[in-house]
């Protein structure tokens, strides 16, 4: 079946502005995670959903990063006021309802210029 | 002291080698263990997972687990070409289904 999808692949934005980044979990899968990746650096986990549940927002580096699931399913993770340090790899991963194993999605590459 | 750590710098191994990564983790309270390998500019890609003391064999892949001593390892048997990739280490700490993830260990295997 599809997999994790997320758009865009890439973005390029100027310092200040504001990103959008879109993921679609596999169809059924309740947990959503958004990680961020820098360049040679491990994952960052920065929010998870789970269901109905309330997030676990514990991730977010700065008021500036903020997320939501509409309906359970589709998630965007929106970035403000971007800044040259928000620049890296933004890789979605969704799970089933125990949500242990993880399958990750293309990500969307950031950059700040 | 991080929560999961991978110090191995690069690792070259010939082909039909077996390749050894470590890793440790500092809450003892962790349950579940993965390896995930991620290719040069692509998503990781879980390629086992592990839950109780000892060892898990899939295919040319083991990992072992030892809760006591806090690590987790991955060997790679018989080496190939197309293992050339880096592995990331996570680890579930009690079961709230946040994965911390290692830096990752760059895997060459020289043909």
């Amino acid at each position: 079946g599809a997999g994790v999808s997320q758009s865009p692949s890439n973005k390029v934005t100027e310092k200040g502005k504001d990103v959008e980044l879109r993921c679609d979990p596999i169809s059924g899968h309740t947990a959503l995670y958004w990680y961020r990746q820098s360049l040679g650096q491990g994952l960052e986990f920065l929010i998870y959903f789970q269901g109905n549940s309330a997030p676990d927002k514990s991730g977010l580096p700065s008021d500036r990063f903020s997320a939501e699931r509409t309906g359970g399913s589709v998630s965007t993770l929106t970035i403000q006021r971007t800044q040259q340090e928000d620049s890296a790899v933004y890789l979605c991963a969704s799970g089933d309802n125990r949500g242990e194993t993880q399958y990750f999605g293309p990500g969307t590459r950031l950059l700040v210029l | 002291q991080k929560e999961v750590e991978q110090n191995s710098g690069p690792l070259s191994v010939p082909e039909g080698a077996i390749a050894s990564l470590n890793c440790t983790y500092s809450d003892r309270g962790s349950q579940s263990f993965f390896w995930y390998r991620q290719y040069s500019g692509k998503s990781p890609e879980l390629i086992m997972s592990i839950y109780s003391n000892g060892d898990k064999e899939d295919g040319r892949f083991t990992a072992q687990l030892n809760k006591a001593s806090q690590y987790v390892s991955l060997l790679i048997r018989d080496s190939q070409p197309s293992d050339s990739a880096t592995y990331l280490c996570a680890v579930n700490r009690d079961g709230n289904n946040r994965l911390a993830f290692g830096k990752g260990n760059q895997v060459v295997v020289i043909p």
